[in-house]
């Protein structure tokens, strides 16, 4: 079965620094992979995906990820973190399902990410 | 721009009751999700349905139902609430396609405390 790790649980970084949040997973196929943003009280944004191709990927926001099959990792990064930033960020990892067409997303236990002014 | 919506943002519910999560999108999605967030587990999929009346279990169906009767409306029910079951709901929805995957789209949550 798929997996996901993000063994950050929370990180402080200052406005204007930059970020990276790490993602290591476990699946046995070639992954999609993904990256949600959670701001307080709210449901889940998407930030980025990653199915094949150019292992670096843009996403909203000014964030990017970086396929590494290698390390079987796909970390998030934004070079100038802004407090608006501040929020909970889901790497997820996606297997289909046995329903044609539907795929299951298996989610990382999130990190926390806080800004400081 | 694709809407969930869920009937609740807060409840609060007793021990032993029936409780109804109600979602709705307005997307025209074959897919539908209901997940489970605690803090320090991340998401976890209580079950998910492909298409009208159809559903399957996902990682943690135990103590959950669902219904899937209208392709816009999928209710997660807990049949006798308990404590053990207080957390936030998230539900999502997707496009089904042959081949590819489709962004999952989520409500805003209900966050359930059962007493």
């Amino acid at each position: 079965a798929q997996s996901v790790t993000q063994p950050d649980i929370h990180i402080t970084v200052s406005e204007g620094a930059s970020l990276e949040l790490r993602c290591n997973y476990s699946y046995g196929a070639t992954p999609y992979l993904f990256w949600y943003v959670q701001s307080p009280g709210q449901g889940l944004q998407l930030l980025l995906k990653y199915f094949s191709g150019d292992t670096l990927v843009q996403g909203i926001k000014g964030f990017e990820a970086e396929f590494k099959r290698s390390q079987s990792s796909f970390n998030l990064r934004k070079p100038s973190v802004h407090w608006s930033d501040a929020a909970e960020y889901f790497c997820a990892v996606a297997d289909r399902g046995s329903g044609a067409g539907s795929y299951q997303l298996t989610f990382g236990k999130g990190t926390k990410l806080s800004v400081i002014p | 721009d694709v809407k969930v919506t869920q009937s609740s943002r807060y409840l609060v519910k007793r021990t032993g009751e029936k409780v109804f999560l109600e979602c709705v999108q307005d997307m025209d999605h074959e897919n539908m999700f209901w997940y489970r967030q605690d803090p320090g587990l991340g998401l976890r999929l209580i079950y998910f349905s492909y298409d009208v009346k159809m559903k399957e279990k996902g990682d943690i169906p135990e103590g959950y139902s669902v219904s899937r009767e209208k392709k816009e409306r999928f209710s997660l029910i807990l049949e006798s609430a308990s404590t053990n079951q207080t957390s936030m709901y998230l539900c999502a929805s997707s496009l089904k396609l042959g081949s590819s995957y489709n962004e999952q789209f989520f409500g805003p949550g209900t966050r359930l405390t059962v007493l």
